[in-house]
């Protein structure tokens, strides 16, 4: 299966832990993006990221949030000292270059918060 | 103000029937837009592009750009139950980042 791979699909973390959330793009995709879902909302842009760097994190929280793209391995999605607020679906999607919209999907991270 | 909007719906149409989704959007320089299906705990899934003024047609589905009114569209014709989703329009704003409207949820009745 060469598609975007998340893990883990479910992951429990209670107050104050930090969350960790990974993504591994479709094989010669080089960018990912991040989006938040809330339960019956839309999907929220937090940060579009290529390898090494960081294109745009216009829509990443300021504090606890952070998100990486290594030259070798996955993207991370980190979040430092979870709240219950930030329960939610996180979707990775990769495109195979700047500019290129969120071709294929991850089937998301869902995180609960306790 | 919102970069990408839609009605939030739900839109429920009978079976065979044209379903109508709309998007408006607000960055100009906006040059790409797309259609995505999301069925309830799954994840989106690309159905339909756009990236000139006019029509673009694909099987049962068609998207609609008119850049001077910042208004996408996409019809899906002979509607059909398995077509019940939530459908998200999205644009690549100039910042080379794709932003997502809230979707609007479709219901096809048998």
């Amino acid at each position: 299966n060469a598609g975007v791979m998340q893990n883990p699909r479910h992951l429990v973390r209670r107050r104050g832990q930090e969350a960790r959330l990974r993504c591994s793009p479709m094989k010669g995709h080089s960018h990912v993006y991040w989006y938040r879902q809330l339960p019956e909302e839309g999907l929220k842009f937090m940060v579009y990221l290529q390898k090494e760097n960081i294109i745009d994190e216009s829509g990443m929280p300021k504090e606890r949030f952070s998100a990486e793209f290594p030259k070798e391995g996955p993207s991370i999605l980190r979040i430092q000292q979870v709240v219950r607020g930030d329960s939610a679906a996180y979707f990775c999607a990769s495109s195979p270059g700047q500019g290129q919209p969120p071709l294929h999907f991850g089937n998301g991270t869902r995180l609960t918060v306790t | 103000q919102k970069e990408v909007e839609q009605n939030s719906g739900p839109l429920s149409v009978p079976e065979g029937a044209i379903a109508s989704l709309n998007c408006t959007y607000s960055d100009r320089g906006s040059q790409s837009f797309f259609w995505y299906r999301q069925y309830s705990g799954k994840s989106p899934e690309l159905i339909m592009f756009i990236y000139s003024n006019g029509d673009k047609e694909d099987g049962r589905f068609t998207a609609q750009l008119n850049k001077a009114s910042q208004y996408v569209s996409l019809l899906i014709r002979d509607s059909q139950p398995s077509d019940s989703a939530t459908y998200r329009c999205a644009a690549t704003t100039g910042g080379f980042k794709t932003i997502f409207g809230a979707g609007t949820r479709l219901f096809v009745k048998a």
